[in-house]
């Protein structure tokens, strides 16, 4: 069963980097027909897909974002990682990493993290 | 961006009662349609994909419906355990978007 943890600050301080882990157990990473993503979601808002991973080095990214956002795998580590540059107030957020499944019935996240909150302020 | 409108935003029922989410595309996005429960401090939970596909586990009690633009998610019989945050979510072209959100109280 596959199991996902993020890590990371809780505090951020405004213009800085936000650095974000997320530690899978149960599947490597590495593996072929995963995409693994980021989501996040703000104080009392919906949901906000980020950007994904899959073969280790493909990335996509929310074009909303894409300027501030790398996520890379570290396969060693079984973890995939999220840095947002230059951050501001409105990037405070409960952060969750997932994983996508793709079949050809469609596209989904089937298993979550319980998600990290950070806080950007001074 | 494909937005995605769920209605009500809200809801109130009580145990035992049918209740019906309907969650519509800004455009047609075929099935590629999923449903989360989400529920305080959780994160959301997997229970439709493809917008008519029971998640493995999830009670019969779930199901959903529709195609292009229009979808719903029903619960037959509201339980307990159901009262909760739902949110659509489209997979039909990236970036992937969410509604708002329904949330159903007692």
């Amino acid at each position: 069963q596959v199991q996902l943890q993020e890590s990371g600050p809780g505090l951020v301080k405004p213009s800085q980097t936000l650095s974000l882990t997320c530690t899978v157990s149960g599947v490597s990473v590495s593996s072929g027909g995963y995409y693994w993503s980021w989501i996040r979601q703000r104080p009392g808002k919906g949901l906000e897909w980020i950007g994904y991973i899959y073969n280790s080095v493909n990335t996509y990214y929310n074009p909303s974002l894409k300027s501030r956002l790398t996520i890379s795998v570290d396969s060693s580590k079984n973890q995939f990682s999220l840095n947002v540059n230059s951050v501001t107030a409105a990037d405070t957020a409960v952060y969750y990493c997932a994983r996508e499944l793709r079949y050809f019935q469609g596209y989904y996240f089937d298993s979550w993290g319980q998600g990290t909150l950070v806080t950007v302020s001074s | 961006d494909i937005q995605m409108t769920q209605s009500p935003s809200s809801l109130s029922a009580s145990v035992g009662d049918r209740v019906t989410i309907t969650c519509r595309a800004g455009q047609s996005i075929s099935r590629f349609l999923n449903w989360y429960q989400q529920k305080p401090g959780k994160a959301p939970k997997l229970l439709i994909y493809a917008a008519s596909n029971l998640q493995s586990g999830v009670p019969s009690r779930f199901s959903g419906s529709g195609s292009g633009t229009d979808f719903a998610l029903a619960i037959s019989s509201l339980q307990p355990e159901d009262f909760a945050t739902y949110f659509c979510q489209q997979s039909y072209d990236t970036p992937w978007t969410f509604g708002q959100g329904t949330q159903v109280e007692i």
